[in-house]
Formats: C-alpha cells, sequence, structure tokens
C-alpha cells in the first residue's frame, strides 16, 4: 500500500513563526502536491512538485513556499504564520499530476 | 472564472442508489475526472476516475456525457459507511493547466 506521512497531525503556532510541515511518501511518485482545506471551499492547491528540486504554483501560494530536495520528501515552509494560515494541510503523491493521488492524513495547523 | 459545481449535502437511507454531480466548464481535453471519498480526520481517498462515457468498478460508477461539462458520480445500494464527503477533481484550461477540487458534497446515509 501507498504510504504518505505528514510530520504532524496537530500543531499550534504563533503569528510571525516560521513553521515547516513535512511530508514523505514511500512508493516513488515523481509529483507531490501540498493543498489547504478549508470548511466550504475544499480542498485548494497551494503548490506541487514534479520532479527533485521542481516547483509549480498552484491556486494559492500567497504566504507559502516549499522545498523538495529528495524524491519522497515534501515540505511547506510558511515563513511568517499569520492567523488566516489555520487550516487543514494535506499532502498528496502521485504518479502523474493527472494520475491518482495518494493523501496523508493532514495536519490541523492552529494559529494564534 | 472556470471552476466546479457539486451539491453542498445529500441526504439518503441505506439500500438506495445515490448519484452526486459535479459539474464543470472549460475541462482540459483529454484529461481525466476523479472522485475521492473523504472520512472525517482522514485524507481524500480515490474512488474512480473516467475520460468519457462510463466506468465501473466494484465501489461505483461514473458517467461522463459526450460534452464533459459535467461528471456523476453513482453509488449503488449505499451503506452507513458511504457517510463521507465526495470531490471531484478536474484538470481545467484557462491561462495554464489547473488542478481543481470541487467543494465537495456531504453524504449522510441513515438507516
Amino acid at each position: 500500500d501507498v504510504k504518505v506521512t505528514q510530520s504532524s497531525r496537530y500543531l499550534v503556532k504563533r503569528t510571525g513563526e516560521k513553521v515547516f510541515l513535512e511530508c514523505v511518501q514511500d512508493m516513488d511518485h515523481e509529483n507531490m502536491f501540498w493543498y489547504r482545506q478549508d470548511p466550504g471551499l475544499g480542498l485548494r492547491l497551494i503548490y506541487f512538485s514534479y520532479d527533485v528540486k521542481m516547483k509549480e504554483k498552484g491556486d494559492i501560494p500567497e504566504g507559502y513556499s516549499v522545498s523538495r530536495e529528495k524524491k519522497e520528501r515534501f515540505s511547506l515552509i510558511l515563513e511568517s504564520a499569520s492567523t488566516n494560515q489555520t487550516s487543514m494541510y494535506l499532502c498528496a503523491s502521485g504518479s502523474s499530476y493527472q494520475e491518482t493521488q495518494y493523501f496523508g492524513p493532514g495536519t490541523r495547523l492552529l494559529v494564534l | 472564472l472556470a471552476k466546479t459545481t457539486q451539491p453542498i449535502s445529500m441526504d439518503s437511507y441505506e439500500g438506495q442508489e445515490v448519484n452526486i454531480t459535479c459539474s464543470h466548464n472549460n475541462i482540459a481535453t483529454n484529461d481525466y475526472i476523479t472522485w475521492y471519498q473523504q472520512f472525517p480526520s482522514q485524507g481524500p481517498r480515490f474512488i474512480i476516475q473516467g475520460y468519457k462515457t462510463k466506468v465501473t468498478n466494484e465501489v461505483a460508477s461514473l458517467f461522463i456525457p459526450a460534452d464533459r461539462k459535467s461528471s456523476t458520480l453513482s453509488l449503488p445500494r449505499v451503506s452507513l459507511s458511504d457517510t463521507a464527503v465526495y470531490y471531484c477533481l478536474v484538470v481545467l484550461k484557462y491561462n495554464t493547466d489547473k488542478l481543481i477540487f470541487g467543494t465537495g458534497t456531504r453524504l449522510q446515509v441513515f438507516p
């Protein structure tokens, strides 16, 4: 079975802190994705990566950056957390951006 | 701005067939429509994927009309364990290809 793990299930941070969310997949997938999920808005794509060191902006990249130094690991970075970044963050991986995506369990981030 | 539209919620009873429709304009040519299921405190998981006409697997069917401006997920004989949120995912072409999830349909199945 494909496994996508996220470093934390719950995280509480203060406004202005730098936040790192880590995601690891074990299926050698080329593509990895970061989404945020908010009530009434569904899942919105923040960034995706189609190869090591490669990244593409999604719909809502503002306030976020990403890092992919190794194929299995994709990190989402909030340079200076703000309260409007309180959300559920979901990581996914897939063999191509159109093919089935496998999701991690999510990280619920609260920014105070 | 092109987007996808799904009903916010649906109710059903055990044993009934449930059809959830996702409307999407400007869908990318030759790209797939994919449906996911999400339970509370879990990430979405793949249900079914199709390109045109009809696709069926062991859990659902997917109907896509010729104009591909909508798709319908059909769940036969739902059970209580099918209570979840269902999302469609499409690739929309305007300036650049974009992956767009629908806002999700919350299905509640009653005994």
